[in-house]
């Protein structure tokens, strides 16, 4: 298996609601890693995961919460999100310092 | 931080034409990967190539580390390639990935 998935394809959501989003690898990387990215711009990193662990969090609001319960899953989860967040929200994993392999990615609307 | 840079922000071609995507950075890196993201925005990876050169079909890549920048080579371009095209730099500690700001290709046939 060499793919990453992410569940859900497509999330709207009020602005009150608290909802999830996962992702799954089972390439047997030990690093895993949120990014955002807004139409027309690149993706930008938010989180890093390295052995279960978070290793980097590029100052992003508390009203994203990332959890990686094991070495295969990552999940981000969201709560009073505002309009400005919505964004295609990308998971990717890598062997440390190594390629990094994307999955299709959320696109997140909020209301 | 550093600067990631790439060159043209948008291209058009006609079908079988040939291109050079660049890519400059502004400091020292572990790792580069070239990607295209597809319409539905998949990023594919294309290229993990912190130097040298490498090919893959009609696509090609080298890096040269020294000189701080990549180059893309797309040959007979298919309709298939459309999308952008982005240039992600691993540097300093901490595989953290950071992207150019991409190069959007348009094929027509």
């Amino acid at each position: 298996d060499t793919e990453v998935t992410q569940t859900p394809k497509h999330l709207v959501m009020g602005m009150t609601n608290k909802k999830s989003l996962k992702c799954e690898q089972h390439m047997g990387h030990r690093a895993m890693y949120w990014y955002k990215q807004k139409a027309k711009k690149p993706p930008e990193l938010m989180f890093v995961y390295s052995y279960e662990k978070l290793s980097i969090n590029e100052s992003v609001p508390s009203r994203f919460s990332p959890e990686c319960p094991n070495s295969s899953l990552l999940n981000l989860h969201l709560h009073a999100l505002q309009p400005e967040d919505s964004a295609l929200y990308l998971c990717a994993s890598s062997s440390l310092f190594r390629e990094q392999f994307f999955g299709p990615g959320t696109r997140l609307t909020v209301l | 931080g550093i600067q990631v840079e790439q060159s043209p922000p948008d291209l058009i071609l006609q079908e079988g034409a040939n291109s050079t995507l660049r890519c400059n950075f502004s400091d020292s890196v572990n790792n580069l990967q070239w990607f295209h993201q597809n319409p539905w925005g998949q990023l594919i990876n294309l290229f993990y190539i912190p130097s040298g050169t490498k090919q893959n079909g009609r696509l090609s890549a080298t890096t040269v580390a020294t000189e701080r920048y990549s180059l893309l080579y797309i040959s007979s371009s298919q309709t298939t390639d459309s999308g952008v095209y982005f240039c992600a730099v691993e540097w300093a500690a901490g595989n953290k990935l950071t992207f150019g700001g991409g190069t959007r290709v348009l094929v027509k046939p």
